[in-house]
């Protein structure tokens, strides 16, 4: 199984901040990286995959990029609605895809 | 519009069964790769497995933690996709969600919104 390794585990914001949250992946994985969004009582949503492409409907306030082994998350200018907790989740090669620890965002 | 509907979980004593199922629907069921992902309280997302469609021979991969133990079946006639969970253990407590794999990759596109199973004496 594929490591996956994200930080920080919890970052204050204010809105209007820009923020990154970085996973790093124990091998290579090309940029099969995705993000999810997940708010409280809720389902997660996939944000970003494929390292860089924004899912449909989603801000784009939110970018990825990276490859390879380092990932990157960045939220510009943080709105209210962006308070969460995000994951990572590799999709190289088969199954089990594994996930980061998570990042909770939370408002400053 | 994708939609998800999680049914069967409970209450349940170590080393019981339990089935959960998941209504499909808003998608061609019958071409998407299915997974299950979980929750424990308070902790992150733990993948558990997935089915392949029926086209592609259903093939199942399961997660160390639950291989052996789980079951990934899918019935196309009627849309639903099911998790047989075995011998379960206090450590599998959590919420179980159904998820599409729509482009066949392993981006997890659609969640329903979970199924809640508590393993406890």
């Amino acid at each position: 199984d594929i490591q996956m390794t994200q930080s920080p585990s919890f970052l204050s914001a204010s809105v209007g901040d820009r923020v990154t949250i970085t996973c790093r992946a124990g091998q290579n994985i090309d940029n099969y990286l995705n993000w999810y969004q997940q708010k409280p009582g809720k389902a997660p949503k996939l944000l970003i995959y494929g390292a860089s492409t924004l899912e449909s409907g989603d801000p784009s306030r939110f970018s990825g990029s990276g490859s390879g082994t380092d990932f990157t998350l960045t939220i510009n200018n943080v709105q209210p609605d962006d308070f969460a907790t995000y994951y990572c989740q590799e999709s190289y090669s088969i199954p089990p895809y594994m996930f980061g620890q998570g990042t909770k965002l939370d408002m400053k | 519009e994708v939609l998800l509907v999680e049914s069967g979980g409970g209450l349940v004593n170590p080393g019981g069964s339990l089935r959960l199922s998941c209504a499909a629907s808003g998608f061609s069921f019958k071409s998407a790769w299915m997974s299950w992902v979980r929750q424990a309280p308070g902790k992150g997302l733990e993948y558990v497995g997935r089915i392949k469609s029926n086209i592609d021979g259903a093939t199942t991969d399961y997660a160390a933690p639950v291989k052996g133990r789980f079951i990934i079946s899918r019935q196309d006639s009627t849309d639903t996709l099911y998790l047989q969970l075995n011998s379960l253990k206090t450590e599998d407590t959590g919420l179980y969600f159904c998820v599409t794999d729509l482009f066949l990759t392993g981006i997890l596109h659609h969640w329903g919104q979970g199924a809640l199973v508590t393993v406890s004496s």
